[in-house]
């Protein structure tokens, strides 16, 4: 699993509040991504991170915000939770091959997120 | 736009060999072929990867054509612990975005 936490698993809320899930890793990778999971979608990339304080927008970023201040940790906010933000998130490292060009994604057990 | 089709279902009996097909009609020349699959409710699972030639691991084979349009994953004792959802991914080299689609849903029976 390549030492990747999420807190919280699971986290109800009610429309409009902010949220954060954090995303920590133990193993000191630069490359860190939050994805989101919906019923008949595949994943979808929110943002993601090449090191601290360096971060950027994937395919599906309205609404969310993230922010490395650790390379450990990579969090994602929801400044004012909406319905349509009610999925499964998931946080993911890269691991680079030697030498390769290829690399692997490593992926997070997953937060479950109701938005009432 | 995930650049794959994938059935999306599939059934395979507990003991067979599983082959899961992939179409990549518009793969470029630098671009991977990757393999995941979801178990149900947990994070994706990395099987395997190749560029241009077959790769065998301790999970799975990938053949992949000779002109790269097409690959198929065999997992070659499927289990009831290998249902889940396979997506099958290109991703250029040097880069790291992976682009999912809906995958493969493979449905192993006793």
């Amino acid at each position: 699993d390549a030492g990747i936490t999420q807190s919280p698993r699971h986290k109800v809320t009610e429309t409009g509040t902010p949220v954060t899930l954090r995303c920590h890793q133990t193993e000191n990778h630069r490359y860190m991504y939050w994805y989101r999971q919906d019923p008949g979608h595949g994943l979808r990339l929110i943002h993601y991170s090449y090191g601290v304080k360096d971060t950027d927008k994937g395919e599906v970023s309205d609404g969310y915000s993230v922010s490395r201040s650790k390379t450990e940790d990579f969090l994602l906010t929801l400044e004012s939770a909406t319905s349509s933000q009610t999925s499964v998130y998931f946080c993911a490292i890269s691991v680079w091959g030697p030498g390769t060009g290829s690399n692997e994604q490593f992926f997070g057990p997953g937060t479950r997120l109701t938005v009432l | 736009d995930a650049k794959t089709t994938q059935p999306p279902s599939m059934d395979c009996a507990e003991g067979r060999a599983a082959n899961l097909p992939c179409n990549h009609s518009t793969i470029s020349g630098n671009e991977y072929v990757y393999w995941y699959r979801q178990i149900h409710s947990q994070g994706p699972q990395y099987i395997i990867h190749g560029l241009k030639n077959n790769e065998t691991n301790e999970m799975a084979s990938l053949i992949i054509t000779e002109d790269r349009k097409s690959s198929t994953l065999i997992l070659p004792h499927a289990t009831l612990r290998d249902t889940a959802v396979y997506y099958c991914i290109v991703r250029l080299t040097n880069t790291d975005k992976l682009i999912f689609g809906t995958g493969t849903r493979l449905q192993v029976f006793p």
